[in-house]
């Protein structure tokens, strides 16, 4: 089946440091990743839409400045969280869309908690 | 923009027994309904979807139900294991050319089944 995997699966930081997670399509090309935020007994809040090589598309409310995201090739998007505070501490999970169909599949996580 | 509801927030049941789980959306344009399972600590994994032009699909143990002229879906689980326990999220696709394959999800339900 269709594997996505994330790089780290959990991290802590100090605050004010940046943070890069990888999201990963291991064997399909990805036409579409998406990153998404978690928080305890929460449902999944989208932060944005990343396509190959071009700008990602990002939600009303969140912070393109401080969530870089970076969509380089078909198996591989990055998310940068940029000065990294407590409150950014959470969940992130991202997916990958097969090319050509509505599908999605999701990376196991990332846990990020700031100090 | 595209909303779900999703009922019940918890479901309880015995081993062997039958879970039902139900979502309403609102856009009518909506045309692809994934279905994600979620373990503590895991991201979600997608156990079944359908698509608006079909009514019923079933694989194995699970089965998803449409009603597009009610605008609501259903997953049905049968001889419930207590491997099933998990959340469980529905989730709709837009048929908009602005919605760029983004899914919206219900806030999920935690299914806990008790042997």
């Amino acid at each position: 089946g269709a594997v996505v995997s994330q790089h780290p699966s959990w991290v802590i930081c100090k605050s004010g440091t940046s943070v890069k997670i990888e999201c990963r399509s291991l064997d399909f090309q990805a036409t579409t990743m998406f990153w998404y935020r978690q928080f305890p007994k929460q449902s999944l809040m989208l932060m944005a839409t990343s396509n190959e090589g071009s700008k990602a598309t990002y939600e009303q409310g969140v912070e393109k400045d401080k969530f870089l995201i970076n969509h380089a090739s078909l198996t591989l998007s990055t998310l940068t969280v940029t000065s990294a505070h407590p409150e950014d501490s959470s969940f992130y999970i991202c997916s990958a869309r097969i090319g050509g169909t509505d599908t999605q599949y999701f990376g196991p996580g990332t846990r990020l908690t700031v100090l | 923009g595209e909303n779900v509801e999703q009922h019940p927030s918890t479901l309880s049941v015995q081993e062997g027994d039958s879970a039902v789980i139900k979502c309403t959306y609102s856009d009518s344009a909506s045309n692809y309904f994934p279905w994600y399972k979620q373990e503590l600590g895991k991201g979600p994994q997608l156990i079944i979807d359908i698509r608006s032009n079909v009514g019923e699909k079933k694989d194995q143990r699970i089965a998803v139900t449409l009603n597009k002229t009610a605008k609501h879906f259903s997953l049905h689980i049968t001889e419930t294991q207590p491997e099933d326990s998990a959340v469980y999220f529905c989730a709709a696709k837009g048929s908009s050319g602005g919605s760029n394959y983004k899914l919206t999800f219900g806030k999920g339900t935690l299914l806990t089944v008790n042997p």
